[in-house]
């Protein structure tokens, strides 16, 4: 089955302990991106890369880091996490989808509170 | 930078009848796909609809329709014979300048479903 993986879903931690959540997906994309996902404010970009060693800042990179060592892995790590890091993040890979249009696909989530 | 809007922040339906979710986008692509997702409560988010920009013919997907305006740069969510399954936030999508696989996200409408 195609799909995008995340883990963990759900992380509760403390400000300034360093954490990584992981993603992978499992359809050969070229292209996979972070987003947070704030009330009010939608899906805002932190990081993608178009492939293997290849990683660019989104809208709201700040706070994270991300590498690209294989082209099915893209994890987010966040060095001195804080409260307003307390999101939910989508991790997405796209690549061509029926009838050629290329689309996001998205991993189901990870729900991260700061204290 | 470029923006995708949705206006409405929610809005409501009787089961069984239609509704219309708005969408403007600014991007100075000229061949670019447009999306619409779905997110329940679940958080998933999944694919509702995507619209080919250089086709004339509006986009259908059982009972989602699109309405897409090129020129207005409109892109309309019609949901027909609403379902309780249909309650939740919904998000249109955009291309950025500089190529079609980065997405803008607009900010989010909540639908809610009244039986």
């Amino acid at each position: 089955e195609a799909q995008v993986t995340q883990n963990p879903r759900y992380l509760i931690t403390v400000t300034g302990k360093k954490l990584t959540v992981t993603c992978s997906q499992n359809m050969n994309h070229e292209y996979m991106s972070w987003y947070r996902q704030d009330p009010g404010l939608g899906l805002r970009q932190i990081y993608y890369s178009m492939n293997v060693e290849v990683t660019d800042k989104g809208d709201v990179p700040e706070g994270y880091k991300v590498s690209r060592k294989e082209k099915r892995n893209f994890p987010l790590i966040l060095e001195s996490p804080s409260p307003n890091q307390t999101s939910l993040y989508f991790c997405a890979s796209s690549g061509p989808g029926l009838a050629g249009a290329y689309e996001q696909y998205f991993g189901p989530g990870t729900r991260l509170t700061v204290t | 930078a470029q923006t995708v809007t949705q206006s409405q922040p929610e809005m409501s339906v009787q089961e069984a009848e239609t509704v219309t979710l708005s969408c403007t986008y600014d991007t100075s692509e000229s061949d670019y796909y447009l999306f619409w997702y779905k997110q329940p409560p679940s958080r998933q988010m999944i694919l509702v609809i995507r619209q080919e920009a250089y086709k004339q013919q509006n986009a259908t997907e059982n009972r989602f329709s699109v309405n897409f305006q090129k020129a207005a740069k409109s892109f309309s969510l019609k949901i027909s014979d609403s379902q309780l399954g249909d309650a939740a936030m919904y998000f249109c999508a955009s291309p950025i300048e500089g190529g079609s696989e980065k997405l803008v996200f607009g900010k989010g409408m909540k639908l809610t479903v009244n039986p």
